[in-house]
């Protein structure tokens, strides 16, 4: 199985900040990584597909970047409905593992 | 429109099997490239992939609960369902079912999801 760590666990940032969390995969995964967010109570949302490519009706706030095992996802001018906890998925090969995520947190 | 639905009991016992149906509507599980995916979430913990069934009829399980899974569809109805056996108080969970396209030679992004049902296995 491909393992999926995520760096930070959490981190505290404030409105308007620019924010950056990573992904790594145990193995080369090429570009097939998913980032979503989810909310308590709801269910998880799409945000990047392909490593880089947004979802539609995803604010371009949101990007994402990398191949092979290394990933990230950047928020450039973090929002109030930004702060939620985020995952990334490979996609390469099942099973299709989940990071442990990554938690944004008003500073 | 897409939209899934989870639908199960809110409640079982240990030692009991679940069985969770997803109704969904807005695509057809018999186009190719279309598939259904099973996924929970434990309270206060992470995502956790459990299940994909694929437009033809192919199954791909999470290794560590391979043996208790079960995923089948009915085209016809536009269902899919998941069994798993030997229920624990640990398999107390939000599950969720959702639709991963595979475009190409492998899956995109899990595009739509359904609300995701609580299952809590208690005695």
């Amino acid at each position: 199985d491909f393992q999926m760590t995520q760096s930070p666990s959490s981190l505290s940032a404030s409105v308007g900040d620019r924010v950056t969390m990573t992904c790594r995969a145990s193995q080369n995964i090429a570009h097939l990584l998913s980032w979503y967010q989810k909310k308590p109570g709801r269910a998880p949302e799409l945000l990047i597909y392909d490593a880089s490519k947004l979802q539609s009706g995803v604010p371009s706030r949101f990007s994402g970047s990398g191949s092979g095992t290394d990933f990230t996802l950047t928020i450039i001018s973090l929002q109030p409905e930004d702060f939620a906890t985020y995952y990334c998925q490979q996609t390469y090969s099942t099973p299709l593992t989940f990071g442990p995520g990554t938690k944004v947190q008003i500073k | 429109q897409v939209t899934l639905r989870e639908s199960g009991p809110a409640l079982v016992k240990p030692t009991q099997t679940l069985t969770l149906t997803c109704t969904f509507s807005g695509f057809s599980l018999s186009s190719s490239g279309m598939c259904v995916t099973w996924i929970r979430q434990p309270p206060g913990k992470a995502l956790e992939w459990l299940a994909l069934i694929d437009w033809d009829d192919d199954k791909y399980y999470s290794s560590s609960l391979r043996t208790r899974l079960t995923v089948s569809k009915d085209s016809s109805k536009n269902q899919v369902v998941l069994t798993m056996t030997d229920m624990d108080p640990v398999d107390t969970a939000t599950y969720f079912c959702a639709r991963t396209p595979k475009y190409t030679s492998s899956w995109s992004g899990i595009d739509y999801w359904g609300q995701g049902t609580l299952v809590t296995v208690s005695s």
